[in-house]
């Protein structure tokens, strides 16, 4: 049981260039998200699904792309890389998105991206 | 507006203890987590408190108080491996359909476990 796994791990990008990150997990979670987390700004949303072949705006999703259309996978893409996307990028899976423990999001080991 | 707010930095002895205080403002509540995340790393999940009152789980302990809008997250028997820093989240209601409640996420408290 690996839990949530992201590749790559880094990743050095020129600018105008793309790129897909990966995510899978194997939990059987219904919910994913993407998650960008920067110095002094804390983890912010980018996108998240609700389920296979949803997909859903978080609070910073422009420049980027997501598709989910296997259940355990989750694609962030980003189409013309900027120097404002580099970060260290999350992706995490929780059961449901309600009230209980079974809420919980579980976190993958992070991809850090540059663009140069 | 939706705020949590949490000290930036703190700094403890080897073997004592420490509190972590997290406040939060947010128009709904529908529980908080307290996450560890060591530097490089990923966070790790701690703790979740959805009713007010104390929640202990080995050196770690989370209280909630839902009338104060107020959580902290209490470590004893400070080891040198809890040097990290420690992300409060509050499980909010976010409008979109679905139901999908929103985590609103502190910028985490860094705390550093010198010898």
């Amino acid at each position: 049981n690996a839990g949530v796994t992201q590749t790559p791990k880094f990743r050095v990008l020129k600018t105008g260039q793309s790129m897909t990150l990966l995510c899978a997990q194997d939990m059987n979670h219904e919910y994913m998200y993407w998650y960008r987390q920067d110095p002094g700004m804390g983890l912010r949303l980018i996108h998240y699904s609700v389920g296979e072949g949803t997909t859903a705006k978080g609070e910073v999703p422009d420049g980027y792309n997501v598709s989910r259309l296997k259940k355990q996978n989750f694609l962030l893409g980003l189409e013309s890389a900027a120097p404002s996307q580099t970060s260290v990028y999350f992706c995490a899976s929780s059961e449901h998105a309600g009230t209980s423990l079974a809420d919980t999001q579980y976190f993958g080991p992070g991809t850090r991206l540059t663009v140069l | 507006g939706q705020n949590i707010d949490q000290p930036t930095e703190m700094t403890a002895t080897e073997g004592a203890i420490v509190q972590i205080n997290c406040t939060y403002q947010t128009s709904g509540f529908n529980g908080l987590f307290w996450y560890q995340q060591h530097a490089g790393e990923a966070p790790t999940f701690l703790s979740y408190n959805v009713l007010d009152g104390l929640e202990e789980k080995g050196r770690f302990s989370s209280f909630l108080s839902r009338s104060k809008g107020y959580s902290y997250l209490l470590l004893k028997e400070l080891q040198m491996k809890d040097s990290a820093s420690y992300l409060c989240a509050v499980r909010d209601k976010g409008p979109d359909a679905g139901n999908n409640r929103k985590l609103i996420w502190g910028l985490g408290t860094s705390l550093a476990v010198n010898p």
